[in-house]
């Protein structure tokens, strides 16, 4: 049983257009909500995370949502950019420092 | 990435050798794990760890092996390689608040 999923599986974003990913959860114990992004041949790098006390959390152009209620969370990527262009990752934890578990990844490509 | 070393970072082997690779971290975080990354299937856990001699299984440790004799080091052992084990496999630490830090990780082929 898959216990994060994400969607889609790819997704192409013109310059300057709003990337949005969406992942969907489980287990109800989860309560660190973090997204990474990698780039080829590198590890993936945390990108911005969440815990379910707030619905939203803002960092420069990356936006997570969160909606405990559906159990579901998204990336927003304002103002999308080439460089932008990696594999996200959605993944969730039952703590900061307990093992993540991590969806399938999607593909973001941003065109010029 | 600062902090998290993986060796060798590729390796070619023949099926049926044992195969160690090695995580080496300067942080001195308690946590270490051991992810696999392949298409289609995103990053799996195989095997952690939360101390020296403290390991325990992933959802995918059938045929795999840890050992964590300092904080510094995480083995993972491939006890007889088979073509189903050609992956990329990354290492991550974690210290609690800040998440998983990842190495650049070691890209594996089973021939």
């Amino acid at each position: 049983q898959q216990q994060v999923k994400q969607s889609p599986q790819s997704l192409i974003v013109q310059k300057g257009g709003i990337s949005i990913i969406n992942c969907a959860y489980e287990n109800t114990a989860f309560d660190y909500f973090p997204w990474y992004q990698q780039f080829p041949g590198k590890g993936p790098a945390l990108l911005i995370a969440i815990r379910p006390d707030v619905s939203e959390k803002k960092e420069g152009r990356f936006t997570i949502s969160f909606n405990k209620s559906a159990k579901q969370f998204s990336l927003h990527i304002m103002d999308s950019q080439p460089g932008d262009s990696a594999t996200y990752f959605c993944a969730a934890s039952t703590g900061a420092n307990s093992k993540l578990t991590f969806g399938k990844g999607i593909t973001l490509s941003v065109r010029p | 990435d600062a902090g998290i070393t993986q060796s060798p970072r590729h390796k070619v082997t023949e099926t049926g050798t044992p195969v160690t690779l090695r995580c080496h971290q300067t942080e001195n975080h308690r946590y270490m794990y051991w992810y696999r990354q392949d298409p289609g299937h995103g990053l799996r856990l195989i095997h952690y760890s939360y101390g020296v001699k403290d390991t325990d299984k992933g959802e995918v440790s059938d045929g795999y092996s840890v050992s964590r004799s300092k904080t510094e080091d995480f083995l993972l052992t491939l006890e007889s390689a088979t073509s189903s084990q050609t992956s990329v496999y990354f290492c991550a630490i974690s210290a609690r608040l800040y998440g998983y830090t990842f190495g650049s990780g070691t890209r594996l082929t089973v021939v």
